[in-house]
């Protein structure tokens, strides 16, 4: 079982280049996430989409858009990548949009923005 | 203002030793979820464990315990007679209906727990 699939796997940039970040997965899932980890800042969640059609803004949304191409899809874009954008980006997925759905994790894009 | 709290930034022990990771969380809400993930080092996140707000029972899991206590908005995480494989960061996180639900998971800044042969 595959679970949350996540591509590129590592990505290095320029200031100003744009990328789109992948993530698929195949649990049926409803909810999807992008977070992102730096150090000594845990994880904090980027954009959402609660379920197919639907995206809204997490804590940090600013210089990245998303879209949820269908069920299994949802892809983060770095229009022009800045420095401050180098991190670990992580996928994730839940069963319901809910309080209790516990996520399940794609293993991280390594970023980083030269 | 922050919600999730883990105070202790790295933890060092060797192996066989008994060793509990602090979470505090901070919500108004009467109705939440507890959430502890773990990230070895090969980086991906796994989900241990989902505490309800109304279910203070202690968990016990082979050799990992969570003890729940709301009096002290407390959700602490115990591996006993640790080994070598646990170490990892661990995650102690939070979901709320002032956090938005299901918008994503509040998480706390992680330990980094490591257990030394």
């Amino acid at each position: 079982n595959a679970g949350v699939t996540q591509t590129p796997k590592f990505q290095v940039l320029k200031t100003g280049q744009s990328m789109t970040l992948q993530c698929a997965q195949d649990m049926n899932h409803n909810s999807m996430y992008w977070y992102r980890q730096d150090p000594g800042m845990g994880l904090r969640l980027i954009y959402y989409s609660a379920s197919e059609g639907t995206t809204d803004k997490g804590e940090v949304p600013n210089g990245y858009n998303v879209s949820r191409l269908n069920k299994r899809e949802f892809s983060l874009r770095l229009e022009s990548a800045a420095p401050s954008q180098t991190s670990v980006y992580f996928c994730a997925s839940s069963t319901l949009w809910g309080l209790d759905s516990p996520l399940h994790f794609g293993n991280g894009t390594r970023l980083t923005v030269t | 203002a922050q919600k999730v709290t883990q105070a202790q930034t790295e933890i060092s022990v060797v192996e066989k030793e008994d060793v509990t990771l602090d979470c505090v969380y901070e919500t108004r809400d009467t109705t939440y979820y507890l959430f502890w993930y773990k990230q070895p080092p090969s980086g991906e996140l796994v989900f241990l464990i989902r505490r309800n707000s109304f279910d203070e029972q202690n968990e016990i899991s082979g050799r990992y315990s969570w003890n729940f206590q709301k009096s002290t908005s407390s959700f602490n995480f115990t591996i006993t007679a640790s080994q070598v494989v646990d170490s990892a960061v661990y995650f102690c996180a939070l979901s709320d209906y002032s956090g938005g639900g299901a918008d994503g998971l509040t998480f706390g800044k992680g330990t980094h727990l490591i257990i030394q042969p």
